[in-house]
């Protein structure tokens, strides 16, 4: 069975810094792009970053944009996101999402179970 | 402000059908494939429909999707108590090379 596991959430002050993992298993996970997905309390989706099979290609949302960096290791079946200069607006449940395909294109077909960021001073 | 409009929310009855609309444009909807989620209270999103109107293995042919131009539209018959959730379509826009949300349905039986 397809399972991606985050961690690394927590709280933290503006400007402070986290890192987000999610460590995959079930599938081969070089096979697939992945994605990053995240929901403020009581709001909708929000497409954070993606990264394609190989991490030759990545995108983000413009509201991270220059702040969080998303990576890969194959050889380790993880995905990462780091999150520096952090806002208050950055607090949200974060999804790691597993892609369909090799490239960043949705759909997003497996879901982890989600991890909270919670920003503030 | 979401790149796809989807209504705030819609109502029915259970065993009745319902629709849920996505509105994009030539950039997103109307160049690319859409899929839509279900979100439980509480839970994860699980996607429903993949490729326009692809539903998963495992699910029920109550749901189904459908694609015209730079709209889509969810289809949910035979309504249950199991499919209040929120539900949120999602494709991929050619211009920003990103991928998009709608602002999610609230579906709630009457």
């Amino acid at each position: 069975d397809v399972q991606l596991v985050e961690s690394g959430g927590g709280s933290a002050q503006p400007g402070r810094s986290l890192r987000l993992s999610c460590a995959a298993s079930g599938f081969t996970f070089d096979d697939y792009a992945m994605h990053w997905v995240r929901q403020a309390p009581g709001k909708g989706l929000e497409w954070v970053s993606g990264i394609s099979w190989n991490g030759a290609r990545m995108g983000y949302a413009d509201s991270v944009k220059g702040r969080f960096t998303i990576s890969r290791d194959n050889a380790k079946n993880s995905l990462y996101l780091q999150l520096n200069s952090l806002r208050p607006e950055d607090t949200a449940f974060y999804y790691c999402a597993k892609s369909r395909d090799y490239e960043l294109p949705p759909p997003c077909d497996y879901w982890g179970q989600g991890i909270l960021v919670s920003v503030s001073s | 402000q979401s790149v796809l409009t989807q209504p705030p929310s819609v109502s029915a009855a259970p065993g009745q059908k319902v629709t849920i609309s996505c509105s994009g444009s030539s950039s997103n909807i109307g160049n690319n494939y859409v899929s839509w989620y279900q979100q439980l209270p509480g839970t994860a999103p699980k996607l429903l429909i993949y490729d326009n109107n692809k539903p998963p293995s495992g699910i029920p042919d109550r749901f189904s999707g459908s694609k015209s131009g730079t709209s889509a539209t969810l289809g949910i018959t035979g309504l249950q108590t199991g499919d209040e959730a929120d539900y949120y379509c999602a494709t991929w826009d050619s211009s920003l090379s990103v991928v998009v949300f709608g602002g999610g349905t609230k579906l709630t039986l009457l």
